[in-house]
């Protein structure tokens, strides 16, 4: 079935760039229609939707961390990433990539859904 | 953004309650709600999407309902294994937004 599975540095000093990629098994990341997604939460804490990409590139960021925020995909390595610049300690939280998905019934289109989780990677902002 | 409050924050159930988890859009968000079961050290888990449809796989005692801001996730005879926060999800407008979540606890 597929998978994603989420990978990275767990420990990032502060100022410096957080990387993580997500990758997809059991399928190609271009069958579909599906928006590819990151999602975080801190300790003890609810989620926090970082942004999503499609297979053709088209990205969308929350407005909170765009200014710092990268989302890229590799189509060949059936893999999309993740870069936050400039990251403080408020950026320490597990980190899931997420398959966004939507309804194929009439005028249900649009009603995206994350229907398919990685079990998280922790990312700790420290020096 | 639009804002999901869920509250209570955490009730208390016995198994075989009836327990119903609120959710509330700080602006209308027609059916684009989504609930999600979330256990300690694990991934969130999508139990209902598009406000009452039942993902596939997940037992008939979840359901969902509400349209507009107000929304509902009901557990009809609460089990053991459902003890777990619960959060809602909007995907009506960017950025996507969750509520804080509502821990269901053992009574």
């Amino acid at each position: 079935q597929v998978q994603v599975q989420e990978s990275g540095p767990g420990l990032v000093k502060p100022s410096q760039t957080l990387s993580l990629t997500c990758t997809v098994s059991g399928d190609s990341i271009s069958r579909g229609s599906y928006y590819w997604s990151w999602i975080r939460q801190p300790a003890g804490k609810g989620l926090e939707w970082i942004g999503r990409i499609y297979t053709s590139g088209s990205t969308n960021y929350n407005p909170s961390l765009k200014s710092r925020l990268t989302i890229s995909v590799d189509t060949s390595k059936n893999q999309f990433s993740l870069k936050l610049s400039s990251v403080t300690a408020a950026d320490t939280a597990v980190y899931y990539c997420a398959r966004g998905a939507t309804p194929h019934r009439p005028g249900e289109a649009g009603k995206w859904y994350f229907d398919l989780w990685g079990r998280g990677t922790l990312v700790t902002v420290s020096s | 953004d639009i804002q999901m409050t869920q509250s209570p924050s955490s009730l208390s159930a016995s198994v075989g309650d009836r327990v119903t988890v609120p959710c509330r859009a700080s602006q209308t968000i027609s059916s684009y709600l989504n609930w999600y079961q979330q256990k300690p050290g694990k991934a969130p888990k999508l139990l209902i999407y598009a406000a009452s449809s039942l993902q596939s796989g997940v037992p008939s005692r979840f359901s969902g309902s509400g349209s507009g801001t107000d929304f509902t996730l009901t557990i009809s005879s609460l089990q053991p294994e459902d003890f777990a926060t619960y959060y809602c999800q909007q995907s009506y407008s960017i950025p996507w937004t969750f509520g804080q979540g509502t821990k269901v606890e053992i009574k």
